[in-house]
């Protein structure tokens, strides 16, 4: 299994504003991902977070929105930027381990005012 | 439609009842997932299914993958108030690539 640490878990930004959510995982892992999920619904895939390389985006996000990084096997960062009222919501960071079972952080809940 | 069609959205049951959540794709499953949410929080891992046919138990949570791997299914015997929240089925839909589709959630509420 891998634990992952995310923080913040949770957040209030003023519009126009930036955040940025750390995620950190207590072993190597082979795949990282981005998820949002918007109040009420489930959770959608942002972007695959390739380790020395750029991440891989899902169709509606872009980079300029959200940059990511993922400088080793065991870290990644996303930032949101640009902050408004509709990027309020749950962030979660999912990591794959070597047997393909993926764990997910606690989430940060973000809240756009 | 959707590409992962989660059953039913909503379930109460009375404590000590049985229950199956459904998860259906329109693509074929390379895995599938299953979490349980408490509003608010992270995902926690229940069990992966890769194999068609593949069964998996925990406690009193089993989950199975159909031979066809297009369906799977996450029963729950003799439930009880700490089975109460979300579960979700995230569907593996692009080889060996783990980006996960996931369905919408079942809301399970179980009264004592």
């Amino acid at each position: 299994s891998a634990v992952i640490s995310q923080k913040p878990s949770r957040d209030i930004c003023q519009r126009g504003t930036s955040l940025t959510i750390q995620c950190q995982v207590d072993s190597q892992v082979t795949m990282m991902f981005w998820y949002r999920q918007q109040p009420g619904q489930s959770l959608t895939l942002i972007a695959t977070a390739n380790q020395g390389s750029e991440a891989t985006y899902e169709s509606g996000f872009v980079i300029d929105k959200f940059p990511i990084s993922r400088p080793n096997l065991t870290f990644s960062t996303l930032t949101v930027s640009n902050l408004s009222p509709e990027d309020s919501s749950i962030y979660l960071c999912s990591a794959i381990t070597g047997s393909l079972a993926a764990f997910f952080g606690q989430g940060t809940r973000l809240t756009v005012v | 439609s959707q590409e992962l069609e989660q059953s039913p959205q909503s379930l109460i049951v009375q404590e000590g009842k049985n229950l199956t959540i459904n998860c259906t794709s329109s693509k074929t499953l390379y895995g599938l997932y299953w979490y349980k949410q408490k509003y608010g929080e992270g995902l926690i891992f229940l069990m992966m299914l890769q194999k068609g046919g593949e069964e998996k138990s925990h406690e009193k949570i089993t989950a199975k993958l159909d031979e066809k791997k297009q369906q799977s299914s996450l029963h729950i015997t003799a439930s009880q108030p700490s089975h109460a929240g979300i579960y979700l089925c995230g569907a593996a839909t692009r080889g060996s690539a783990r980006q996960l589709t996931f369905g919408s959630g079942t809301q399970l509420t179980v009264l004592p």
